[in-house]
């Protein structure tokens, strides 16, 4: 299996301008998680879908942040208008869904955006 | 919500022993441990289920507590190659299906 896919690996763009991350989990798995990473705040959990269903956004920062799931094997994380302050590690990740049981999530290698 | 791990930094010789905690103020169903590497992502290490045992493979195990909402990562007889951030992660039900991941501790294992 090719993993969890991520593009663009790395986006340098100006502030005020829309920039959209893709992902695509890994065959098969029902659910999809948007992290962001700042050396700040660490790893934050953003917004996630189960079979596709947006489950908890409260963790996107502010209206400039959305995230769809069209369909079970693509996501996209946009922002717009972008910040400096938006600057950071965007990972994707997904895990298989089983009832009652701990789920492994697997990561995809990341965005890294940077916004001047 | 957000777990807190202990140290947030330790530097080892190789072949020393470490333990690296995480703790939550809520109660717990799970706890996930992750390992990055610097500029990768975040890697699966071990899944520690409420009611479940004492994980490990290699010389990497962990514990959890679940009545202190605590558990621990025992890294023993360390090696180079276990150089990176320790990540844990909670889940708080059954099902809850996201994770609160702590802030994370800096293991650099030199030579």
């Amino acid at each position: 299996d090719a993993g969890v896919i991520q593009s663009p690996r790395h986006e340098v763009t100006e502030m005020g301008q829309e920039v959209t991350l893709r992902c695509k989990p890994i065959s098969g798995h029902n659910s999809l998680f948007w992290y962001r990473q700042t050396m700040m705040r660490g790893l934050e959990l953003l917004i996630y879908f189960n079979n596709n269903v947006p489950i908890d956004d409260s963790g996107m920062p502010e209206d400039r942040f959305s995230a769809k799931m069209p369909n079970a094997s693509f996501s996209t994380l946009k922002i717009q208008p972008s910040e400096p302050r938006d600057s950071a590690v965007y990972f994707c990740a997904s895990s298989p869904k089983i009832a009652g049981v701990g789920e492994t999530q697997y990561f995809g290698p990341g965005t890294r955006l940077l916004v001047l | 919500q957000q777990p807190v791990q202990s140290p947030q930094a330790v530097i080892l010789r190789e072949g020393e022993d470490a333990v690296i905690n995480c703790s939550s103020s809520k109660a717990l169903y799970s706890v996930h441990w992750y390992r990055q590497k610097h500029g990768e992502a975040p890697v699966f290490l071990m899944i520690l289920l409420k009611g479940g045992e004492q994980k490990g493979h290699d010389k990497i195990s962990a514990s959890f507590n679940e009545k202190k909402q605590q558990s621990s990562l025992y890294l023993t007889a360390s090696q180079l190659s276990y150089s990176g951030t320790y990540f844990c992660g909670t889940e708080r039900y059954p099902g809850a299906n996201n994770l609160f991941f702590g802030t994370g501790t800096r293991l650099t294992v030199i030579p």
